[in-house]
Order: structure tokens, then sequence, then C-alpha cells
């Protein structure tokens, strides 16, 4: 069964401190794994794609590498305005238009 | 602004009652999707249409039916409301598979 597990479930940082997200995944193939940002009472905003192992993405302080079975999400000293839960999700190569979700971790940020 | 409307934004609902969630996006996206969200567990997928005329059943689809109205629009019916459907759904669109999801913002339904 396909499955994603974010860690850790939520995560204080101060500002300038930086650290990383984990998705653990397993899939029977790999089309995507996908990060997205959550604010509250808002939709999730798309973050990054990553579609094979040793890939790498970056969005200002946000980093995004990919194994073959885990994803991380670096976040390099990390802003208030960085406070959010983000989310991580695969699609499978056979699940056709499926995407499975995890929980989220929840990140806030301290100035 | 591009991108995916629903409407209502929040709902209070009787059990029994029905109602239909709407949902429109303005991207040209081929496929459509709705999700629901609850405390504690990730996004799970309700229905979706990979293209204009084709719908399918996602992970938990008991109690909901859709209508992909036409390329723009997708709908999403609650029947007969129950308490266990009291959650944050969301619509999405996507130009197909393999590529990141347009979220809309939401709708907060609460059966009582």
């Amino acid at each position: 069964e396909d499955q994603v597990t974010q860690s850790p479930e939520a995560l204080r940082l101060q500002e300038g401190e930086s650290s990383s997200l984990n998705c653990s995944y397993t899939v029977s193939g790999l089309r995507g794994l996908f990060w997205y940002r959550q604010d509250p009472g808002k939709g999730p905003e798309f973050l990054f794609t990553l579609y094979s192992a040793g890939e790498e993405k970056e969005k200002e302080r946000l980093k995004a590498t990919l194994t073959k079975k885990e994803s991380f999400l670096h976040i390099t000293a990390p802003k208030p305005e960085d406070s959010a839960t983000y989310l991580c999700a695969v699609q499978a190569d056979t699940g056709g238009f499926k995407t499975i979700f995890g929980a989220g971790t929840r990140l806030f940020v301290k100035a | 602004n591009a991108g995916v409307t629903q409407t209502p934004k929040f709902q209070v609902l009787k059990t029994g009652q029905s109602m239909t969630l709407q949902c429109a996006q303005d991207m040209n996206h081929n496929s459509m999707y709705w999700y629901r969200q609850d405390p504690g567990m990730g996004l799970r997928l309700i229905y979706y249409s990979a293209s204009e005329g084709t719908t399918d059943k996602g992970e938990v689809p008991n109690g909901y039916n859709v209508s992909r109205l036409n390329k723009r629009e997708f709908s999403l019916r609650l029947e007969s409301a129950a308490p266990s459907q009291t959650s944050v759904y969301f619509c999405a669109s996507s130009e197909g598979q393999g590529v990141g999801y347009t979220f809309g913002s939401g709708t907060r339904l609460t059966v009582v």
C-alpha cells in the first residue's frame, strides 16, 4: 500500500535556525513527489515537484531533496513568515491520478 | 487572479440535509479533484475527474457524488449529510498527471 509519513509533526525554530523536515514514502513506482505549503485557513500552495532520486529543487530559503525512500525539505535561516504547515505528497506511476498526502509538519519560527 | 474558486466558504448543515459544493478553475486544466482534510490526517481524495466527461472514485467516496459540468467546473454533492462529513473540503486542478495541483481556498462544512 502506498504511504507517506512526515516527521516531526511540529517543529519550533528560532529565526535563523536552519533545520530539515522529513518525508518518508512507500510507493510501488514513483511518478512524482510534491511539496506544498499551507497557511491556516487556506488551501495548500504548490512548492516543488521531484521526479527521481538525487534531484534537488530550491526556492528562496527552501531546498527539497529526494532519495529512493525519503525526501527532505531543508529550511535555511528561516524567518517568521516561513511559519506554516508543509505537506508532502506522492503519486505512483501505477496510481493513475491519485496523489497520497502526508499529515504535514507544522513549522513555527519565532523572531 | 487565475486560480480555483470554491463556494461557499462556510456552511452548517443539519443531519440529513443535502448540499452542493461548487468549484471552478480558469487555468484551462484538464484534471480536477475533490479532497477532504481532517485534523491529524492528510488530505484524502474523494473523487476526481481526469478530463472533461469522466469521473472516478478516490479513497473516500461514500456519501458523495460529483459532476464535471464542463472543463471549468466540478461540483461535489452530499445527498444526505452526516456528522462524519464535518470537514474542510478542497477542490484542486492540474494540467494532468505528475504535476503539482492548484488548490482552492476550501469550504469549511459542519454537520450537526
